[in-house]
């Protein structure tokens, strides 16, 4: 059963602490994608990675952090640098490629207590 | 910085009746690609039209691209209720960068 994964569903974060969403997929892709939502908004790109041991920052990467140690794996923190992190995070995955889609994960909100 | 911009914001018809959505951009593409978005859900992939591309179809999607006007629209025929979700257009521009640049999307409503 291939896909893409995120866990928690549901985070909470207190004031100064460091959170880590999860993100796994077992398509066999390259490229993995962070994207930040905010209500009634698009996504934006916090940070992305086409091969491992390799990212790059997207447009909003102040106050995130990320690793790619393995190809099924990219983890996304959530520092206490980021003032504003209540948001519903995605995950994406894909090939990488000039004519290339991308598959979501199911999410994950983050609120902050 | 979001390249896409979709219009309408939002747009509620009757089931049965059609529902289009446009999307402007700003710069030159590769590609532009529709998504779905159900509420709290993660994005769904429904179509890819390249730059060398004017129109494509998918079962009852119909997309087109204007290069030329930098636009892009969304048909969707015979609309059910089941089509209510947020629809996103999406960028792929430059040579190596391999990046999607979402619009902010257009929440359709299809009243049953």
């Amino acid at each position: 059963d291939g896909g893409i994964t995120q866990s928690p569903k549901y985070l909470f974060r207190k004031e100064g602490q460091n959170v880590t969403l999860s993100c796994e997929q077992n398509l066999n892709h390259d490229a993995m994608y962070w994207y930040r939502q905010d209500p009634g908004q698009g996504l934006r790109l916090i940070y992305y990675s086409q091969i491992v041991n390799d990212f790059q920052k997207g447009d909003i990467a102040e106050g995130y952090s990320v690793s790619r140690e393995k190809k099924e794996s990219f983890p996304l923190t959530v520092t206490s640098a980021q003032k504003n992190p209540t948001a519903f995070y995605l995950c994406a995955s894909g090939r990488v490629g000039p004519q290339e889609t991308q598959y979501f994960g199911p999410g994950t909100r983050l609120l902050v207590l | 910085s979001q390249q896409g911009e979709e219009d309408p914001q939002a747009l509620s018809i009757q089931e049965g009746e059609n529902a289009t959505m446009n999307c402007s951009y700003k710069t030159s593409i590769n590609n532009l690609q529709w998504y779905r978005q159900n509420s709290g859900r993660g994005l769904v992939h429904l179509i890819l039209i390249r730059s060398n591309e004017r129109e494509k179809h998918s079962g009852r999607l119909r997309v087109t691209l204007d290069t030329s006007k930098k636009s892009s629209s969304l048909l969707i025929t015979a609309s059910r209720a089941a089509d209510t979700a947020s629809y996103f257009c999406a960028t792929m521009g430059g040579v190596s960068n391999y990046k999607l640049t979402f619009g902010k999307g257009t929440l359709l409503t299809v009243n049953p």
